[in-house]
């Protein structure tokens, strides 16, 4: 089956700091990849579609600035959370689509997520 | 606004129970739906995918959809305390490849 791996799994850091967080598509080519944030107990609401070798899309009230997606290659997009604070930490949630399987299959596979905390 | 609506739930069924859950969305042109299991401090895992007005079976889970009302469904047959997890709905709106999830079923099965 598709194997979406996420890194690091779990991440703490100090308030200022920026943190990356990568998706790779291990056994499929992703041209789309999505991130999501999770609070706890609320559903996933997604950040941003990540395009492989385009401008990431953010959706309505997600600073662009403050959350640098880059989709340089076919099996990997990264998210930089920049000058992170407290109210940053939450359950970060990369999902990827084969490529392959073509414009009417839409299932995405997830990563296993990471857990940031910003002290 | 494209929405996904759920019962939050929680859902509490016996062992070996037909656990039944529900879920509406607002974008009529919608084609893909999905049912995604998830456990508390994981990401969610792909269950059933549903394209097509009617069931689909997968082991003990069926999935229902019925466009015509924008109802999607998920029933889960001789439900087992592993099931006991959020099910999230998630509708791929038109145009792209954006995916909404529902805020989720709690659901609990009880021994």
């Amino acid at each position: 089956g598709a194997v979406v791996s996420q890194h690091p799994s779990r991440v703490i850091c100090k308030s200022g700091t920026s943190v990356k967080i990568e998706c790779r598509s291990l056994d499929f080519q992703a041209t789309t990849m999505f991130w999501y944030r999770q609070f706890p107990k609320q559903s996933l609401m997604l950040m941003a579609t990540s395009n492989e070798g385009s401008k990431a899309t953010y959706e309505q009230g997600v600073e662009k600035d403050k959350f640098l997606i880059n989709h340089a290659s076919l099996t990997l997009s990264t998210l930089t959370v920049t000058s992170a604070h407290p109210e940053d930490s939450s359950f970060y949630i990369c999902s990827a689509r084969d490529a392959a399987k073509g414009v009417m299959n839409t299932e995405a596979f997830f990563g296993q997520g990471t857990r940031l905390t910003v002290v | 606004q494209k929405e996904v609506e759920q019962n939050s739930g929680p859902l509490s069924v016996p062992e070996g129970a037909i656990a039944s859950l529900n879920c509406t969305y607002s974008d009529r042109g919608s084609q893909s739906f999905f049912w995604y299991r998830q456990y508390s401090g994981k990401s969610p895992e792909l269950i059933m995918s549903i394209y097509s007005n009617g069931d689909k079976e997968d082991g003990r889970f069926t999935a229902q959809l019925n466009k015509a009302s924008q109802y999607v469904s998920l029933l889960i047959r001789d439900s087992q305390p592993s099931d006991s997890a959020t099910y999230l709905c998630a509708v791929k709106v038109t145009g792209g490849f954006k995916t909404i999830f529902g805020a989720g079923t709690r659901l609990f099965v009880k021994a």
